[in-house]
């Protein structure tokens, strides 16, 4: 089945700095894949999304790179900013199925 | 209310108990999930309904059981459980399923096992 790595697991940047989070997923054949912010406390919410055809997906201050022939996709926030403190989820949709295979997480401090 | 709610928030249950999690979504949408966060494997899938039909059942154990009467209401039967079933359990729902469609998350059930 679907297994999805991310890392780093923690990610301490400066405010105004640049974040980046990697996820590599197994599956060849996957199609969609998401990034869910879960904020302390919050449930978690979707941020930015990239489908298989696509390469790049920019919005405002993060954007979302795909790389099909080495599976692997990266979420990337610019101009990092206090309140982007929190959990940062990848996940991958395995072809023809119902199912969304999330990473493990990544935890991002952003320090004033 | 709107979105994705859950209920209870908060639930302590024995080994021995029988006790259910509900969800109710007033998005109109067709597809309901439930995940299961814990330290060790976080946003694991459980269970997948798409129009009420089950579709998918990520290997969970019997002591938990979905059920599903209409596309807005989840529940998730709970009996016999383990102190490592100890986690926040999330419900979400979709407009449709496929993986291709936003997921909107409830505030999840924080269950302590003990």
């Amino acid at each position: 089945g679907e297994n999805v790595e991310q890392h780093p697991s923690t990610l301490s940047v400066q405010e105004g700095d640049s974040a980046v989070i990697k996820c590599t997923y197994s599956d060849s054949a996957s199609n969609y894949f998401p990034w869910y912010k879960q904020e302390l406390g919050k449930r978690p919410q979707l941020i930015i999304d990239i489908r298989s055809n696509v390469g790049e997906k920019k919005d405002q201050r993060i954007a979302v790179t795909l790389n099909k022939t080495a599976k692997h996709f990266s979420l990337h926030i610019t101009e990092t900013q206090p309140e982007d403190s929190a959990v940062y989820f990848c996940a991958a949709t395995p072809y023809n199925t119902d199912k969304l295979i999330f990473g493990t997480g990544t935890r991002l401090q952003v320090f004033p | 209310e709107t979105g994705v709610t859950q209920t209870p928030r908060h639930l302590v249950m024995g080994m021995t108990n029988k006790k259910s999690l509900k969800c109710e979504q007033h998005l109109g949408h067709n597809a309901m999930y439930w995940y299961k966060q814990s330290a060790k494997k976080p946003l694991e899938l459980m269970f997948v309904y798409n129009f009420k039909e089950q579709t998918e059942n990520n290997s969970v154990p019997s002591r938990f059981s979905p059920e599903c009467p209409n596309s807005s209401h989840l529940f998730l039967h709970l009996h016999t459980l383990q102190p490592e079933d100890s986690a926040l359990y999330l419900c979400a729902s979709s407009q449709g399923t496929g993986g291709n469609y936003e997921q909107y998350f409830g505030p999840g059930t924080r269950l302590t096992v003990t």
